[in-house]
């Protein structure tokens, strides 16, 4: 089956420093990725939808400045936190979806503490 | 935009029993509903999906049904086992109807179903 990954699967950062979360699909081309917030105990929430070689479109009430999405290649999505917050710290989910329009597949996610 | 409500969010069953989780959407445009189960820490997983143009669909211990013209879909798990203790989320996604917001996943609020052995 389809496989997405992200890196790192954890981070630990600072206030006030931006951190970059990649997301890949490894064995297929994912025209689409889209990114979701997840916050303890709480549902996924879009962030943000991603296509190759276009700008993201971001959900209402979502930072474009402060998380910047980069979708360079049909295999790549870069979700960069800028001046991060601890009210940032949440587990960031991407997931990638090819040209069929069909079914979105998971990363494992990553979590991010700000301290 | 599509609004999914999920019920309950919280379900205590004892082992052997069915489940029941029940979802409605908003926007009539949506043509594909998935179920995910999520672990602690872990991604969603696709557990089963319906398409609006099926009613209900089965496979194994779990089925969903779905009721376009009331706009709403259920999860039904039988004969359920410690392991199926998890989250579980429904999802309505928007079809071409939907304009610019096709292909978006909603998703319901998340239901923690336990199942005590």
């Amino acid at each position: 089956g389809a496989v997405v990954s992200q890196h790192p699967s954890w981070v630990i950062c600072k206030s006030g420093t931006s951190v970059k979360i990649e997301c890949r699909s490894l064995d297929f081309q994912a025209t689409t990725m889209f990114w979701y917030r997840q916050f303890p105990k709480q549902s996924l929430m879009l962030m943000a939808t991603s296509n190759e070689g276009s700008k993201a479109t971001y959900e209402q009430g979502v930072e474009k400045d402060k998380f910047l999405i980069n979708h360079a290649s049909l295999t790549l999505s870069t979700l960069t936190v800028t001046s991060a917050h601890p009210e940032d710290s949440s587990f960031y989910i991407c997931s990638a979806r090819d040209g069929t329009g069909g079914e979105q597949y998971f990363g494992p996610g990553t979590r991010l503490t700000v301290t | 935009g599509e609004n999914v409500e999920q019920h309950p969010s919280t379900l205590s069953v004892q082992e052997g029993d069915s489940a029941v989780i029940k979802c409605t959407y908003s926007d009539s445009a949506s043509n594909y509903f998935p179920w995910y189960k999520q672990e602690l820490g872990k991604r969603p997983q696709l557990i089963i999906d319906i398409r609006s143009n099926v009613g209900e669909k089965k496979d194994q211990r779990i089925a969903v049904t779905l009721n376009k013209t009331a706009k709403h879909f259920s999860l039904h798990i039988t004969e359920t086992q410690p392991e199926d203790s998890a989250v579980y989320f429904c999802a309505a996604k928007l079809g071409l109807a939907g304009g610019t917001s096709y292909g978006k996943l909603t998703f319901g609020q998340g239901t923690i179903l336990t199942v005590h052995p």
